[in-house]
């Protein structure tokens, strides 16, 4: 099976803009969870969706959003981007009720 | 607040040395546990991971870890560790139910082995 796939793999945004990330979940997954990644906080998890539904939510502010479509892909959406948001976004895929996740290759989002 | 907490943020080995990750969470209800490594380059992958039962849990490349429950600890060792296992490591907590459930990451301890 293919792996988890995310596009695009960088992107330089400015303060203000907004952008959207997109993650393909290994086949059959149904669950896809994004995290935030940076060298000095780790991973931090943004959210869960399951089954088109947020099942879960971290600790961000309302700019961080999120959809999963019917064929299970996920997107994330940062609106009025901050320096602060600079970081690599994960994605990980799992099969519904079984919890090891597997992550794709991140995206590299860097804010001037 | 839960948290996970690992103790060493960067350790260096030579060769067949012996390694143990220290990682402690607070969380006082059910968890499951895991460790997931990070090769330069890689994406993340699971390691090993601890539900229930044996709290000795064996993953991939010889690795092992200890859920102690009493001292809310997963500590994760390897007998004599190899140059290829230079990487970096993330202990993880999912403790709560589901609608309220988090996966929390420790930091990262970066592990370098040399040759």
């Amino acid at each position: 099976k293919a792996g988890v796939t995310q596009t695009p793999r960088y992107l330089i945004k400015t303060r203000g803009q907004q952008v959207t990330l997109s993650c393909s979940p290994i086949s059959g997954h149904r669950s896809v969870s994004w995290y935030q990644q940076t060298p000095g906080q780790g991973l931090q998890f943004l959210f869960e969706y399951f089954s088109e539904t947020q099942r879960n939510k971290g600790n961000f502010p309302g700019r961080f959003s999120g959809r999963q479509f019917s064929n299970s892909r996920s997107e994330m959406n940062v609106s009025t981007l901050e320096l602060g948001d600079s970081a690599l976004y994960l994605c990980a895929s799992s099969e519904a009720g079984v919890e090891t996740q597997y992550f794709g290759p991140g995206t590299r989002l860097l804010v001037l | 607040a839960q948290s996970v907490s690992q103790h060493n943020h960067h350790v260096i080995l030579s060769e067949a040395a012996s390694l143990e990750l220290g990682c402690n969470y607070s969380y006082g209800g059910t968890v499951n546990l895991f460790w997931y490594v990070q090769y330069p380059g890689q994406h993340l992958q699971l390691l090993l991971k601890y539900f229930s039962g044996d709290p000795l849990v064996k993953g991939i490349k010889g690795f092992e870890a200890e859920f102690i429950k009493s001292k809310f600890s997963f500590n994760l060792r390897k007998p004599s560790v190899q140059w290829s296992d230079t990487a970096e490591y993330f202990c993880a907590v999912k403790g709560g139910t589901s609608g309220t459930y988090k996966y929390i990451f420790g930091t990262g301890t970066r592990l370098k082995v040399l040759a």
